[in-house]
């Protein structure tokens, strides 16, 4: 069964300081892992992309790494901003139907 | 960027009433539309997946005759709730999918419903 687990469910940081979010898979075959930040009644929005071959990928003060060997990704923000505080949603396609596969979300609250 | 518009963005109706949201692709052609649904603090729940001209894919356990999807052109998508009751209350999300499998998705804004 395609799963996307995700640690830790929610995180508190201080502004200014970084944290770093982990995604665990077991979706086969692997296409694509992607991750999205949803803001409180928004849809999803995407911040990073990463196909077999990548294994880091950045956008801004976000980088996202990926170990297809161990089936993990992280997502790394740096220098966090109030503005950081929202939902991070891991999203795994493969698995030969190429339906995505969405783990719960991490709930990030950057407290100033 | 690809950008999803979805209408109404809330709503608010009594039971038994019929709602319709709207899923369009503005800057490109979408020929794969997904609907979610997605309760308080979980992840997304795919719903459906509709192909353009071709009836829809419901997930096991999504009733079809209660949630109708339409996808009738490359840049629209409609959800249609039938006859809604108060547990029907959720946030609905659409996201479009230009080309094939290994293509992102794109999602809108999604739409807060109600039910009274």
């Amino acid at each position: 069964k395609n799963q996307v687990e995700q640690s830790p469910q929610s995180l508190i940081i201080l502004e200014g300081k970084n944290c770093t979010l982990q995604c665990n898979y077991t979706v086969s075959p692997f296409s694509n892992l992607r991750w999205y930040k949803q803001d409180t009644g928004r849809g999803p929005v995407s911040l990073t992309i990463m196909t077999f071959s990548e294994n880091t990928k950045s956008n801004g003060r976000y980088t996202a790494t990926l170990d297809a060997d161990t089936k993990q990704s992280s997502l790394h923000i740096t220098a966090s901003q109030l503005s950081d505080s929202a939902s991070y949603i891991c999203v795994v396609s493969g698995g030969g139907s190429y339906i995505p596969t969405f783990g719960r979300g991490t709930s990030l609250i950057v407290h100033p | 960027g690809a950008v999803v518009s979805q209408h109404p963005s809330w709503v608010i109706c009594k039971s038994g009433t019929s709602v319709k949201i709207e899923c369009r692709s503005l800057d490109f052609q979408a020929t794969t539309m997904f609907w979610y649904r997605q309760f308080p603090k979980q992840s997304l729940m795919l719903m459906a997946t509709s192909n353009e001209g071709s009836k829809a894919t419901y997930e096991q356990g999504v009733e079809k005759d209660k949630f109708l999807i339409n996808h009738a052109s490359l840049t629209l998508s409609t959800l249609t709730v039938t006859s809604a009751h108060p547990e029907d209350s959720s946030f609905y999300i659409c996201s479009a999918r230009g080309g094939g499998p290994g293509q992102p998705q794109h999602f809108g804004d999604g739409t807060r419903l109600s039910i009274l």
